[in-house]
């Protein structure tokens, strides 16, 4: 089982669809956990953290579920700005390492 | 302040020659992250660094890869012996702590010929 595991997508969406990525992941003992975005060829940029608790920033909701063990990002009122390929990041418990997910592409289209 | 710094953006070798990739952390950052993403691939991890200490170096290939990052100047991934196989993005990141998100610098695109 792949440490971080990511539905690779595409989502295709119109603009003003609400959509929702989740990620799994392996190391029950991990404790940090983000929502990275990477446009194509550029470098991937922090989106939001995680917290337990869920937390939110603007369209962008965050959610956390430990006894699953997944998190999930949910976009509200799509923009064409939003397309991009989101990546699920989530840290080990001994070396602290961050291990990215594959990353979900969308495509948020007029 | 500075964001993570990496140079050479783009650095072509022929075959068989040595690639050196630098890496500049965020002021006040003290860990270091190399990634590699191959065209339409996701990052994979590479090795973890604090100053002066290599913390995990588990996804580091065994042979002709090596990693540092002095207590002074920058990071360094060196590649020997370069092939065509190792031809890709190289990402740094930075963090100020263990488990605190990671900041990237915008990548090295190494190309062998």
């Amino acid at each position: 089982r792949k440490e971080v595991e990511q539905d690779p997508g595409p989502f295709n969406v119109p603009e003003g669809a609400t959509v929702a990525f989740n990620c799994t992941y392996s190391n029950s003992a991990s404790q940090s956990f983000f929502w990275y975005r990477q446009d194509c060829r550029k470098e991937p940029k922090l989106l939001m953290s995680v917290y337990s608790s869920g937390n939110e920033d603007g369209r962008f909701t965050a959610q956390l579920n430990r006894a699953s063990q997944y998190i999930s990002l949910l976009i509200r009122d799509s923009k064409l700005s939003d397309s991009a390929t989101y990546l699920c990041v989530v840290n080990g418990y001994n070396t602290d390492k961050l291990i990215f997910g594959t990353g979900t592409r969308l495509q948020v289209f007029p | 302040n500075a964001g993570v710094m990496q140079n050479p953006r783009h650095l072509v070798r022929r075959r068989g020659q040595e690639a050196r990739l630098r890496c500049s952390p965020m002021k006040g950052h003290s860990h270091v992250y190399w990634y590699r993403q191959l065209p339409e691939e996701g990052l994979k991890f590479m090795v973890y660094l604090q100053k002066e200490n290599i913390i995990d170096e588990s996804g580091m290939p065994k042979e002709r890869f090596s990693a540092e990052f002095p207590k002074e100047g920058p990071s360094i991934l060196r590649i020997q012996q370069v092939v065509r196989g190792d031809s890709a993005a190289y990402f740094c990141a930075s963090s100020p702590e263990m488990g605190t998100e990671a900041f990237f610098g915008q990548g090295t695109r190494l190309t062998v010929v």
